[in-house]
């Protein structure tokens, strides 16, 4: 068990570009999640799935941003049209839910500045 | 809306001082209570948890109990040491599933020798 990877590690682009995030989850866990965390505050709920099924969206998950997992495996975060204010720490977690402890397991991150 | 508030850091302390980070939250309902931590470098990680009023979560000496009648979850140590330095983070969440947390903004400890 190698933990919940995320590549890239950092990402630099210039506003307008697009960028995408993939977070590889614990390999048995059924729930994937994504956040996003900026300087001094603590991480916001962006979306999750069940398996390839995306269950929630929080309002904060802009018609820019899409997230897929269509395997039910790993799981991608797509921005359209970068802008500034999307420069954050971009975070995956995952758990498995419906099988005693639901501990959730957090990835390192992808720090995105966008220019 | 829901939400949580944590005291501000940076807290600094020498080591095997007393520890207290206090966490209140503002919730509909009934929620779960969390404190996760974030040493340099690393993800997040759970600390401990408290599902119910009353209950008290501990873990690698930190503890912290789910008080309904003040709406707080403390997080305390009785000393702490250097590799305590770390943010620590409260949060809540409502349901069987742990993951769509509320976090509050985080409150960094730093231990000195």
């Amino acid at each position: 068990d190698t933990g919940v990877s995320q590549n890239p590690r950092h990402k630099i682009t210039k506003r307008g570009q697009n960028v995408t995030f993939r977070c590889d989850p614990i390999s048995e866990h059924n729930r994937l999640y994504w956040y996003r965390q900026t300087l001094g505050q603590g991480p916001e709920f962006l979306t999750y799935f069940q398996n390839e099924a995306q269950l929630e969206k929080s309002r904060l998950l802009s018609d820019r941003f899409s997230a897929e997992r269509p395997k039910g495996s790993f799981s991608t975060l797509e921005i359209q049209r970068t802008e500034q204010g999307d420069s954050a720490m971009y975070l995956c977690a995952s758990n498995q839910v419906g099988q005693g402890d639901e501990k959730l397991f957090f990835g390192s991150g992808t720090q995105l500045s966008v220019l | 809306g829901d939400s949580v508030t944590q005291m501000e850091g940076p807290v600094t302390l020498s080591e095997e001082a007393c520890l207290t980070i206090n966490c209140t939250y503002t919730a509909t309902g009934y929620p779960s209570l969390f404190w996760y931590v974030q040493y340099p470098g690393e993800g997040l990680q759970l600390l401990l948890k408290a599902t119910k009023a009353d209950d008290k979560g501990s873990n690698k000496g930190f503890e912290a109990t789910y008080r309904k009648e003040t709406t707080s979850f403390h997080l305390e140590k009785g000393s702490v040491q250097v590799s305590d330095s770390a943010v620590y983070f409260c949060a809540l969440s409502y349901g069987g599933s742990q993951g769509n947390l509320i976090f509050g903004k985080g409150t960094k400890l730093s231990v000195k020798p």
